[in-house]
């Protein structure tokens, strides 16, 4: 089983709908974080988290809120699923400071 | 405002050359630099994390170095190999936030 794990895999949804995206780790991080990647882009950061009470925004998360319900989940939730969010979205995890990322396996998302 | 860049954007070689590409980010506030790979349908992959200037890493036939006072890094790849394909992304960890910036990435094809 996967150490970061991502459900769904693969979402098409409506525009305006609101969608949930989740995380759940099995490594023991506090660190958890949300990217999504588009063409050309790289990975751009949404939000992070350090410990379950500690919650940041990143580089781009207007139309974005983050759940951390627990050590081991982090959820991203879009309110109002808009076509200009259809991406490649990744979680990732960090157990140290400037520790590298282990990334989930990504969740498809279509907003139609 | 934390550019990193890396070029090229993609790149193709045959079956046993040497390649190598670059990141270049901000000189100021440098706390980490991290290189992934990153293979199409699967999750991107920690190779390296660097931390001082000077730094070189090794793993296998693929190698990086960092210089932190002019803000580039170089990741080498020796003999480079079909399994070698992929994009590498750099990340760029500064000093002051947690707000690590990805590159693009460099897409390579290596052909047999």
């Amino acid at each position: 089983d996967a150490d970061v794990t991502q459900t769904p895999r693969n979402r098409i949804t409506k525009t305006g709908k609101r969608i949930m995206l989740e995380c759940s780790q099995t490594k023991g991080h506090d660190r958890m974080y949300w990217y999504r990647q588009d063409p050309g882009l790289g990975l751009r950061l949404i939000y992070y988290s350090f410990d379950v009470k500690d919650i940041n925004k990143g580089e781009i998360s207007d139309g974005y809120s983050v759940s951390r319900q627990a050590q081991a989940k982090f959820s991203l939730s879009l309110e109002s699923a808009i076509p200009n969010q259809t991406a490649l979205y990744f979680c990732a995890t960090s157990d140290l400071d400037r520790g590298k990322a282990f990334f989930g396996q990504g969740t498809r998302l279509t907003v139609v | 405002i934390l550019n990193v860049e890396q070029s090229p954007q993609s790149l193709h070689v045959q079956e046993g050359d040497s390649t190598n590409f670059t990141c270049s980010f901000p000189s100021s506030n440098f706390y980490a630099l991290h290189w992934y790979r990153w293979e199409t349908a699967k999750s991107p992959e920690a190779l390296f994390v660097m931390t001082l200037n000077g730094d070189e890493k090794k793993k296998g036939r693929i190698s990086a170095t960092l210089n932190t006072k002019e803000g580039y890094s170089y990741l080498y790849i020796k003999g480079s190999q079909p399994e070698d394909s992929a994009t590498y992304l750099c990340a760029f960890h500064p000093y002051n936030n947690n707000d690590m910036r990805f590159g693009a990435g460099t897409r390579l094809t290596v052909k047999p």
